[in-house]
């Protein structure tokens, strides 16, 4: 059950796009198309936004969008506002028929 | 409003036991899967644990397997985590998360709660 693998930082300027990767095994990322991302402010709970890959809950803004090529996922925030300012994680199914998180990536809008 | 409530948190000695509680209100959880997650102090997420909709399947990350256990009773609208033997390392906010699979996938919880703070040490 070893974490998923993001980049630790990431940022861009109000306006515009930015990309996410989160990187697994054939047994979890790349098996199945179970993979979540998860927006978090500081002192709040986990938020769901993206399921199955690439599909928004009700409520979550377009601007938020999830691909998957291999073993490897992507969230896509585009036209960034500062309010996208937040850490967030990539999380699977794993073919135990557990879940792993990855380690965080923390979103900076300059 | 749907809201997920966690409870018995606390200060405890190493080796020592604690049980959490998370309990539903403004909706039942009967046909949800539940999953129990973790955050140490400035880290990231972990994932603990999830039972099924009717408590026949439950899962484990290595790191607790033996020593938590994961329960519900439906008619309490209640889901628990049972902690033994526990470690400094399991120092963390335990939040409760539920996932409808009529909804969402069965490993992404939608709706959470706002967390209990586990503290061992000595």
């Amino acid at each position: 059950q070893s974490a998923l693998t993001q980049p630790a930082s990431v940022s861009g300027s109000p306006g515009q796009s930015i990309t996410i990767s989160c990187t697994g095994t054939s047994s979890d990322v790349g098996g199945y198309n179970y993979v979540s991302w998860y927006q978090q402010h500081p002192g709040k709970a986990p938020k769901l936004m993206i399921y199955n890959v690439s599909k928004r809950p009700s409520g979550v803004s377009n601007r938020f969008s999830g691909s998957k090529s291999g073993n490897t996922a992507s969230l896509t925030i585009s036209g960034l506002q500062a309010e996208d300012e937040a850490d967030y994680y990539c999380n699977s199914y794993i073919s135990t028929g557990t879940v792993v998180f990855g380690g965080g990536t923390k979103l900076t809008v300059l | 409003e749907v809201q997920l409530v966690e409870s018995g948190g606390g200060l405890v000695q190493p080796g020592g036991s604690l049980r959490l509680s998370c309990a539903a209100s403004g909706f039942t959880l009967s046909n949800d899967w539940m999953h129990w997650v973790r955050q140490a102090p400035g880290k990231g997420l972990v994932w603990v644990s999830r039972i099924n909709s009717d408590g026949s399947s439950t899962s484990y990350a290595d790191s607790v397997k033996g020593r938590f256990t994961i329960s519900r009773d439906n008619a309490k609208n209640t889901v628990y985590l049972q902690m033994n033997s526990l470690r400094g390392e399991d120092t963390a906010v335990y939040y409760c998360a539920r996932a409808d699979p009529r909804v969402v996938a069965i490993n992404s919880p939608d709706y959470w709660g706002q967390g209990t703070l586990v503290t061992v040490s000595s």
